[in-house]
Formats: structure tokens, sequence, C-alpha cells
């Protein structure tokens, strides 16, 4: 069965520091993969994805992933933190038939 | 264009009551998908419906019901509410299946007493 693992449920970095967000995925095919944000209050907004393209994949307000095979991981990056990253961020796996299979969320606080 | 929206926003039932749910997919998206999210998880995938049809569902029990319409809005429907329902459902379109992504609406935070 598909499945992804967020390793950390909460990650706190200083202001202008670098993240990093860890999942894990679990399929028996190519994955199709995202990073999904959540702000207090408002919808689910897609950071970026992975279709079998590029393995470095860059995505919006300065995040990138990079997929490694053969450690079955799909960790997001950025270099630098700004207060406005502090949310809920999910790893997700897109299975067969498209449905999305999310991970159990990390929460990014960004210290000023 | 419009984005996905969703009605009500915030939504109190008590135990044993039903409740629907709505939702206005993104102008041009023919595919809706709703999602449970519970306190503290990620979203569960509840069901999704194409074209009018239900094309999917997860691992949630028959009291939980859909409908698509023509201009391809659609409908939650949860029967003989109880305790844990309580959480928010979450919206979301995409055109046709496929790779395409899902844009997520805010959601309705249910809460059952």
């Amino acid at each position: 069965a598909q499945s992804v693992t967020q390793l950390d449920s909460h990650v706190s970095v200083s202001e202008g520091t670098p993240v990093l967000l860890r999942c894990n995925y679990s399929s028996s095919y190519s994955p199709s993969l995202f990073w999904y944000v959540q702000h207090p209050n408002k919808g689910l907004q897609l950071l970026l994805k992975y279709t079998s393209a590029a393995t470095l994949v860059k995505g919006i307000n300065g995040f990138e992933a990079e997929f490694k095979k053969s450690e079955t991981s799909f960790h997001l990056t950025k270099p630098s933190a700004h207060m406005s990253d502090a949310a809920e961020y999910f790893c997700v796996h897109e299975d067969s038939s498209y449905k999305l299979i999310f991970g159990s969320g990390t929460r990014l606080l960004v210290r000023p | 264009e419009t984005g996905v929206t969703q009605s009500p926003t915030h939504l109190i039932k008590t135990r044993g009551q039903q409740v629907t749910l709505r939702c206005s997919s993104q102008s041009g998206h023919n595919t809706v998908s709703w999602y449970q999210q519970a306190l503290g998880q990620g979203p569960q995938f509840i069901f999704q419906y194409y074209r009018e049809e239900e094309n999917g569902r997860g691992n949630f029990p028959p009291r939980f019901s859909g409908l698509q319409f023509p201009n391809y809005s659609s409908e939650l429907n949860v029967n003989a509410l109880e305790l844990d329902d309580s959480a928010l459902y979450l919206c979301a379109s995409s055109w046709a299946q496929g790779p395409n992504e899902q844009f997520f609406g805010p959601g309705t935070r249910l809460t059952v007493l």
C-alpha cells in the first residue's frame, strides 16, 4: 500500500535560517508526490509536485524538494525561513486512482 | 476565476443528527473530492465524484454519502452523526481525473456534541 511518513510533527527554526521538513514514502510504483501548505483558516495550497521528471523540484515561495528513490525520501527545504512560512506542511502521495494520501503533517514554527 | 468555495464555514450538530455540506468547484473543473481532517491529523480521502458519478471511495461507512450536480458542485451528507465525525471537511476540485492539481476550499468545521 502507498503511504507517506512525515518524520517530525514539529520543526522550529529562527527566521533567516534553513528549513528542512522530512518525508519518506512507500510505493510499489513510481510515485507522484506533493507538498501542500495549510495556513490557519485557509485552504490547502500546493507548494510543489514531483511526477517523475526532474528529481529536484522547485516550488513557490522559495521551497524546493528532492526526490531520492534510493532513500525513498522527498524532503522539503528552503534556504532561509520567513515569518510568513509558519504553517502546517503536508507531504502527499497520489495513488494509482489519483486519490491523495496525506502524511500526518509537520508544524513549522519560525522564531523571530 | 472563482476558487473553490464551501458552505457553511462552521456548523454545530448533536449526535444522531444529519448534516449536508456544500462545495462549489473552481470554474472549468469537473471532478470533486472530499476529505476529512480530524484535529491534529492529515486529511483523509472520503470519496471523489467525476461527472456526477462516484469515482472512488475511502475507508468511510455508508452513512457518508455525496452528490455531484450538473454544474459540478457537490454535497457531502453525513447521517447519524457521531462525536468522532467532528472535523474539518475539505473539498477539492480538479480538471478530469488523472494527475492534475487539486484545488482546495477553506473547509467546513463540523462540531458534533
